[in-house]
This record gives structure tokens, C-alpha cells and sequence, in this order.
């Protein structure tokens, strides 16, 4: 199992410019997650998802998209890139299970927004 | 509301024990985590604690949950120059399909 990938590894964006954050994972999990790191604020979530279809917002949404067509694939977009999004987003998917909500993290995408 | 705690950074001298504390707001939490991440990586499970268990062992690491006060601890014995990195505490509340991070610990080891 490749576990959780992420691509692209590093980013730059002008502000205004959008792109996507790609995330994939071959544990056939229902739950991922995506989160975003910033020194001394440990990780946010932004949006996460239960299953195919179904999305949700987490403590920092606002200025990201998300979408779920299938199981295996969990893309965020920046919707129209801004300084404050520079930051290290991790995504994580885990198994609905017993309740244990052990997440497996991707590697991490470093975006930068000048 | 949903609250996890940390200090920030602690410095050990290789060979001796490390503890790390955290502190959490939520009681319904039914696990409570601790994740390591080295420079440049992601996020790896260490270990983690049903809220029913005072303590678990695991090789070198001991975990310690006093749910009185909602203090978990992390002692990592014999502290290796490879256990740098930084730490996270997690809790999971009950009947949220997500986890609540502190801002992590930086544990230093020098010889």
C-alpha cells in the first residue's frame, strides 16, 4: 500500500492564481481530512469527509473547496490564492472503525503565496 | 468548547527520560493520541490510550491519562538523538469524525 500521497510537494502561487491540492489514499478509508499546519498553531482542520459524496467544514474553511467523487481521492482548492494561505496542508484519511479515529497522514504540500 | 494544550518546546540530555504533558477540555473524548513528526514529514502515530486505561506501556514510551483533570502525558525513557522531533497530543470527542491537535511539543535531545 502507497498509504496517503500527496502531490504537488512544494507550490508557489500569486495571489489571485488557484490550483489544486491532490490527495489519494489505497486503504479504502471513509473519513479524510485536510489540515493545515502554521508554526506554534499545531494543525487546523479545514474540511473533512465521511465518505464519497458527503463533505463537511472543519475549524478553517473559509476560502477552500473541497469535493469527494469517490473514495480513493480528496482534492482541496484554494479558492483564490491570499498571503494567509501560505502554510504546510497535510491530509489524513482514516477508517470509521470503533471509534477510533486514528488518522494516516500524506508526506505534505508547502504552499506559498506571494 | 475543544481545547488542547501543550508546551512548546523541551530540552533533554541524551539517555535520560522525557515527559511531555498536555492538557484537553473535552471529557466525552473516547481516545486520546500522541502523534510524532520529524522535519519535513507528515504526522506518525506513536501511540494512543482508550479513556478507560490510566496508563499504557509501549517498549520505551509510557502513556499516562488522569481524566480528573484531563492531563495525558508522554515519557519517552532512554531519550535517543532519533527522538527529536516534534510532538502532538490529540483528542477525539465523541460522535466527531475528526481530531483536536495542541500545537505541539519540540523536543530537543543533545549529547
Amino acid at each position: 500500500n502507497a498509504g496517503v500521497t500527496q502531490t504537488p510537494k512544494f507550490q508557489v502561487l500569486k495571489t489571485g492564481q488557484s490550483m489544486t491540492l491532490q490527495c489519494a489514499q489505497d486503504m479504502n478509508h471513509e473519513y479524510m481530512s485536510w489540515y493545515r499546519q502554521d508554526p506554534g498553531m499545531g494543525l487546523r482542520l479545514i474540511h473533512y469527509s465521511v465518505g464519497a459524496g458527503i463533505t463537511d467544514q472543519g475549524e478553517v474553511p473559509n476560502g477552500y473547496n473541497v469535493s469527494r467523487s469517490t473514495t480513493e481521492d480528496f482534492p482541496l482548492r484554494p479558492l483564490s490564492a491570499a498571503p494567509s494561505q501560505t502554510s504546510v496542508y497535510f491530509c489524513a484519511s482514516s477508517s470509521a472503525g470503533t471509534g477510533n479515529y486514528e488518522q494516516y497522514f500524506g508526506p505534505g504540500t508547502r504552499l506559498t503565496v506571494t | 468548547g475543544e481545547d488542547v494544550e501543550q508546551s512548546l518546546f523541551l530540552s533533554v540530555r541524551e539517555g535520560d527520560s522525557s515527559v511531555i504533558n498536555c492538557t484537553y477540555t473535552d471529557s466525552s473524548s473516547t481516545y486520546l493520541y500522541w502523534y510524532k513528526q520529524e522535519p519535513g514529514a507528515g504526522l506518525q502515530l506513536l501511540t494512543y490510550i482508550f479513556s478507560n486505561m490510566d496508563m499504557k506501556q509501549d517498549q520505551r514510551l509510557t502513556v499516562l491519562l488522569n481524566k480528573k483533570d484531563k492531563h495525558l502525558s508522554l515519557r519517552i525513557a532512554d531519550t535517543q538523538t532519533g527522538d527529536s522531533a516534534i510532538y502532538f497530543c490529540a483528542e477525539s470527542p465523541r460522535g466527531y469524525n475528526k481530531l483536536i491537535f495542541g500545537a505541539g511539543t519540540r523536543l530537543a535531545v543533545h549529547p
